[in-house]
């Protein structure tokens, strides 16, 4: 079993759509954890931490469910810009950053 | 801040050559780490360096790969002798302390085919 779990998808979404995407992970003793955008030969960029209560910034949630070990991304009213590869990572101490293989996302006119 | 920079973005070789990857990070950072990126494994962690110094190298696939940090502001990454499946992407990245909620920063990354 891989240490993160991502649905590879595409999602393809029309413009405005909410649409969300899961993570699982297998290390229990994870520290924290973040979702990372990385465009279409692009390096990978954060786009947040995901903290234990959830937290939100603009159109994007982040929520996170240490009992069931999963982390969710939001997206609501979808842009054309969203479009992208969405990679979730855990960290498992000190530098071990755990990667996803990503869910690609494409935001369609 | 230039961010991190690697180079070359594009390296095409030949199976048996010898290749050289760099990065530089972003200054003041003392955490580096190299990762690869293939469609199949996703990002993989291979080596990772806390001043200087390299702390975890059981990501590196063989010893064809070796990684050295000569100085906070250079590291580099050698495949020798390369093969075809070593062909990927090859990403660097510094963080400032190496904590673990701390952001990673990504170099554009080094498109590596080997044929």
């Amino acid at each position: 079993r891989k240490e993160v779990e991502q649905d590879p998808g595409p999602f393809n979404v029309p413009e405005g759509a909410t649409v969300a995407f899961n993570c699982t992970y297998s290390n229990s003793a994870s520290q924290s954890f973040f979702w990372y955008r990385q465009d279409c030969r692009k390096e990978p960029k954060l786009l947040m931490s995901v903290y234990s209560s959830g937290n939100e910034d603009g159109r994007f949630t982040a929520q996170l469910n240490r009992a069931s070990q999963y982390i969710s991304l939001l997206i609501r009213d979808s842009k054309l810009s969203d479009s992208a590869t969405y990679l979730c990572v855990v960290n498992t101490g000190t530098y071990k950053y755990i990667f996803g293989t990503g869910t690609r996302l494409k935001v369609l006119a | 801040d230039a961010g991190v920079i690697q180079s070359p973005r594009h390296e095409v070789t030949e199976m048996g050559q010898e290749v050289t990857l760099r990065c530089k990070p972003i200054s003041g950072h003392n955490s580096l780490f190299w990762y690869r990126q293939t469609m199949m494994r996703g990002l993989e962690l291979l080596i990772y360096f806390n001043n200087n110094v390299p702390i975890d190298d059981s990501g590196m696939p063989e010893d064809r790969f070796s990684a050295k940090m000569p100085n906070a502001s250079f590291s580099t990454l050698k495949i020798q002798p390369s093969e075809p499946r070593d062909s990927a992407v090859y990403f660097c990245a510094s963080s400032p302390q190496g904590a673990t909620n701390e952001k990673l920063f990504f170099g554009s990354g080094t498109q590596l085919s080997v044929l």
